[in-house]
């Protein structure tokens, strides 16, 4: 069992709709990530948060907006998508700073199907 | 972005024989992650490796990182067809803004039983 939950495991919506990914770790880690992975390929990483502070944004669409509610939630909110950004979307959390050589632990992803 | 090399892309074996797959990289890595993911899953580790030199094992899973600190390799002995899945290698830089993967392409692993 992977102890990075992510919900829903499977998400369908129109390209007019408006959804959340959500993810919750409860292993006191301070960094979480979101990642976008497309079939045979590796993951891409989107946002990171840094003490629920968005440190990262790898020039990711305004129609992906990420929130950090507190250090064990993070939130993907989804509008106006295409269907193109249909993929795996993983969350994933680890600890940070340069003395932290932490790996990073993935939930099991949510399977977006953009219509 | 940058990738890390990674072969073999697949491999298609025989259940009972070793695997070997390995990374190589243009850049230092401190730390190097060796991942499987099972279909419809998220990525799971595997082995971290954390010194030059050093040699990792988990069960049938060996690993080591390169004494360059450039490459690393992942050995499956006697294979099953639980092992079926795609590999990925990464690279992990520390960063006060968060830890930093550099993810090879995958390997992905068929055993025939």
């Amino acid at each position: 069992d992977t102890e990075v939950t992510q919900t829903p495991k499977h998400l369908v919506m129109g390209m007019t709709n408006k959804k959340s990914l959500k993810c919750e770790q409860h292993m006191g880690h301070r960094a979480m990530y979101w990642y976008k992975q497309k079939a045979k390929k590796p993951p891409e990483l989107m946002f990171v948060y840094s003490y629920e502070k968005l440190s990262i944004n790898e020039s990711v669409p305004s129609r992906f907006s990420p929130e950090c509610p507190n250090s064990s939630l993070l939130n993907l909110h989804l509008h106006a998508l295409q269907p193109e950004d249909s993929a795996l979307y993983l969350c994933a959390s680890s600890q940070t700073g340069t003395g932290y050589f932490s790996p990073l632990h993935f939930g099991n992803g949510t399977r977006l199907t953009v219509t | 972005g940058q990738q890390l090399n990674q072969s073999p892309q697949s491999m298609f074996i025989q259940e009972g024989e070793d695997v070997s797959m390995n990374c190589t990289s243009s850049s230092i890595f401190n730390t190097w992650l060796w991942y499987k993911q099972d279909p419809g899953e998220g990525p799971v580790l595997l082995i971290a490796l954390y010194k030059a030199g050093e040699l990792t094992s988990n069960g049938r899973l060996t690993a080591q990182f390169g004494i360059t600190r450039k490459d690393s390799f992942l050995n499956i002995s006697a294979s099953i067809p639980s092992d079926v899945g795609i590999y990925f290698c990464a690279g992990l830089t520390p960063n006060n803004a968060g830890n930093m993967l550099t993810f090879g392409g995958g390997t992905r692993l068929m055993v025939k039983p």
